[in-house]
C-alpha cells in the first residue's frame, strides 16, 4: 500500500519570504499523480497543485511550485513570496490513476500546519 | 457551479443518536468521495461512488456506518448509534474524470463537524 510522510508537524514564515515543505511517499508504481492540498481555518480543502509522475518538468502554480525527485520518491512545496492568506494546513497526497489499476483513491499525509507571520 | 455542498455544517448529538449527513457533487462530476479527518488519524477514505454505484467502502469503520447515492445529485453517510469516537469532521468530494491521464482532481465541501457526547 501506498503511504505519504510529511514529516514537519508545524512550521513558521515570515512574510514574504520563502519556505519548502517536505512529503516523502513509498510506493513500487512507475506512473502515479502527486497533489498539495491547502487547508485554511475555513476548513475547505483547496487544490494547490498537481504533478505527474511521468513528466520531469515540476509544475508550477503562481508562487507555488514544486520539486519533485522521482528517485527519492520526494515531492516537497515551494511556496515564494509568502502571504498572510497562505497561512493554512497543507497535505500531500498521492493517486495511482485508473488506467494503471488504480481505485481513484486520495492517500494523504498527516499535514503540515504553516503559519504565515506579519 | 456552487461546488460541493454539504450540510450540516456542524451537529452536536448525543450518543446513540442517528446522524446523517448530506452531500450534493457538482454536477457532471462522476464520482463521489467521503472522507473522515481526524487529529490522530488525519484524511481516511471512508467510501467512494462512481456514477452512484459504491465502489470501494472498505475504509467504512463499521456496521454503524452507510452510505448512500440514491441518484447523481445527492448522498447521504448515516451513523446510527453514534458515539463520541464518531466525532470529526466529514467531507464530501467530488471529481470528473480526466479521460485523457486517467487521474482525477478532487473538489472538496466545506465539511461537516460532527460532535457527539
Amino acid at each position: 500500500a501506498q503511504t505519504v510522510t510529511q514529516s514537519q508537524p508545524e512550521m513558521s514564515v515570515q512574510e514574504a519570504e520563502t519556505v519548502t515543505l517536505s512529503c516523502t511517499y513509498d510506493t513500487s508504481e512507475s506512473n502515479y499523480y502527486l497533489f498539495w492540498y491547502k487547508q485554511p481555518p475555513s476548513r475547505q480543502m483547496i487544490l494547490v497543485i498537481r504533478q505527474e509522475a511521468y513528466k520531469q518538468q515540476n509544475a508550477t502554480e503562481n508562487r507555488f511550485s514544486v520539486n519533485f525527485q522521482k528517485a527519492a520518491k520526494s515531492f516537497s512545496l515551494k511556496i515564494s513570496d509568502s502571504q498572510l492568506g497562505d497561512t493554512a494546513m497543507y497535505f500531500c497526497a498521492f493517486m495511482k490513476p485508473i488506467t494503471q489499476g488504480g481505485s481513484e483513491k486520495l492517500v494523504f499525509g498527516k499535514g503540515t500546519k504553516l503559519t504565515v507571520n506579519p | 457551479d456552487a461546488g460541493v455542498i454539504q450540510s450540516p455544517r456542524h451537529e452536536v448529538t448525543e450518543m446513540g443518536q442517528e446522524v446523517t449527513l448530506r452531500c450534493k457533487p457538482i454536477s457532471g462530476h462522476d464520482y463521489l468521495f467521503w472522507y473522515r479527518q481526524t487529529m490522530m488519524r488525519g484524511l481516511e477514505l471512508l467510501i467512494y461512488f462512481n456514477n452512484n454505484v459504491p465502489i470501494d467502502d472498505s475504509g467504512m469503520p463499521e456496521d454503524r456506518f452507510s452510505a448512500k447515492m440514491p441518484n447523481a445529485s445527492f448522498s447521504t453517510l448515516k451513523i446510527q448509534p453514534s458515539e463520541p469516537r464518531d466525532s470529526a469532521v466529514y467531507f464530501c468530494a467530488s471529481s470528473p474524470r480526466d479521460r485523457v491521464s486517467g487521474a482525477n482532481v478532487l473538489t472538496f465541501g466545506a465539511g461537516s463537524r460532527l460532535t457527539v457526547l
